[in-house]
């Protein structure tokens, strides 16, 4: 089956210890991206990949890092979670370039106390 | 860099009745106009797109048409039902760049 998997779905943490959400899609895509979702502000991108080795910047990507290591997995890093970062959280990919639909994860629900 | 806007932010209508979203948008070279439906707990979905070549597309009850002059495309659906309750989302995008910049939304209440 196509998807796009994200883990963890939800996850409480405190402010400054380091995590990873994981994001793996089994289309064979080039493009992936990462997004974060709140309330009356819409769908903000944070990072996205145009290739394996390839990230750029989104409209939101203070307090992010992402990597592209391998063409299937995108994972997203908070170095130091502060409380400004709780949001849901979802991780797309598609063919390479525009003019293609994007497929998103199940999100992940991040709070950050 | 794109302004996007969606209006209204808010729509309810009675079951069956039609209900109409805007996008507007900035970049004249924009040449992709999805439009993603997101239903309470779920993830965004495409349900609809249209590419510049062309000014209207429909698929069943839903359709977008395209105004390239005057930068904005809308998504029109008809003979409303409950299932079509949800948030919906436009992103313009143009060939060449890789951002994505999504509309704040719309959230769309069928009565029945």
């Amino acid at each position: 089956e196509a998807q796009v998997t994200q883990n963890p779905r939800y996850l409480i943490t405190v402010t400054g210890k380091k995590l990873t959400v994981t994001c793996s899609q089994n289309m064979n895509h080039e493009y992936m991206s990462w997004y974060r979702q709140d309330p009356g502000l819409g769908l903000r991108q944070i990072y996205y990949s145009m290739n394996v080795e390839v990230t750029d910047k989104g409209d939101v990507p203070e307090g992010y890092k992402v990597s592209r290591k391998e063409k299937r997995n995108f994972p997203l890093i908070l170095e130091s979670p502060s409380p400004n970062q709780t949001s849901l959280y979802f991780c797309a990919s598609s063919f390479w370039g525009h003019n293609y639909e994007q497929y998103f994860g199940p999100g992940t629900r991040l709070t950050v106390t | 860099g794109e302004n996007v806007e969606q209006h209204p932010s808010t729509l309810s209508v009675q079951e069956g009745d039609s209900a109409v979203i805007k996008c507007t948008y900035s970049d004249s070279a924009s040449n992709y106009f999805p439009w993603y439906k997101q239903e309470l707990g779920k993830r965004p979905q495409l349900i609809i797109d249209i590419r510049s070549n062309v000014g209207e597309k429909k698929d069943q009850r839903i359709a977008v048409t395209l105004n390239k002059t005057a930068k904005h495309f809308s998504l029109h659906i008809t003979e409303t039902q409950p299932e079509d309750s949800a948030v919906y989302f436009c992103a313009p995008s143009t060939s060449g760049t890789y951002k994505y910049i999504f509309g704040t939304g719309t959230r769309l209440k069928v009565l029945a």
